[in-house]
């Protein structure tokens, strides 16, 4: 049980274009999501929480219009990235809070989304 | 402030040598510790979590890390390296409300020797 699916794995695309890499918990209801960004050879750095129904949480120097955050529901929560640039390649990873984990920090990591942008 | 240290950057052991990656944290109150792996181009696998209780905790692929508070440390061992366990390894720390992001260490990259 626990499972978070993310899609794409990897993506191509070209400098301008916006990319929506999507995060999901199969068998739970996540109302709290996480972002990471963790370029090659460094760690996981977070870039926003996101909450159910409510604007996302960004932390500091991360672009909120550049990383537009939707979670519109308990088992889904998007990033999209717009206008991308060469430097916001990188492995983007999500996590989600277990619903059921009150008291508990428990979370679920996703299998990660590589971009490249060209 | 909070934070997650790792000292070793970069460790060598050889197959079947005994292993212990450090990992030191800075909270306010008691954290939630967790040790992850990474292989190249994957996501992470947890290895083994420290809520409350028994300070020694055992999680996968035999590995164990123990709490030690007086030392705010949280150090993964494992008895005998396999090959296989050759990947990046990261020390993350969790507030005990809920709701909160990870801080994650900068991660130690495991060599492992024939």
């Amino acid at each position: 049980g626990a499972v978070v699916s993310q899609h794409p794995s990897w993506v191509i695309c070209k400098s301008g274009t916006s990319v929506k890499i999507e995060c999901r918990s199969l068998d739970f209801q996540a109302t709290t999501m996480f972002w990471y960004r963790q370029f090659p050879k460094q760690s996981l750095m977070l870039m926003a929480t996101s909450n159910e129904g409510s604007k996302a949480t960004y932390e500091q120097g991360v672009e909120k219009d550049k990383f537009l955050i939707n979670h519109a529901s308990l088992t889904l929560s998007t990033l999209t990235v717009t206008s991308a640039h060469p430097e916001d390649s990188s492995f983007y990873i999500c996590s989600a809070r277990h619903f059921r984990a009150s008291g508990r920090n428990e979370q679920f990591f996703g299998p990660g989304t590589r971009l490249t942008v060209l | 402030a909070q934070s997650v240290t790792q000292p070793d950057i970069h460790i060598t052991v050889s197959e079947g040598a005994s292993l212990e990656l450090r990992c030191n944290y800075s909270y306010g109150a008691t954290p939630y510790l967790f040790w992850y792996v990474q292989s190249p181009g994957q996501g992470l696998q947890l290895l083994l979590k420290y809520f409350s209780g028994d300070t020694l905790v055992q999680g996968i692929k035999g590995f164990e890390a123990e709490f030690k508070r007086s030392q705010s440390s949280f150090n993964l061992r494992k008895p005998s390296v396999h090959w296989s366990d050759a990947a990046e390894y990261f020390c993350a720390v969790g507030a005990t409300q809920a709701g909160t992001a990870l801080i994650f260490g900068k991660g130690t990259t495991l060599s492992v020797s024939s």
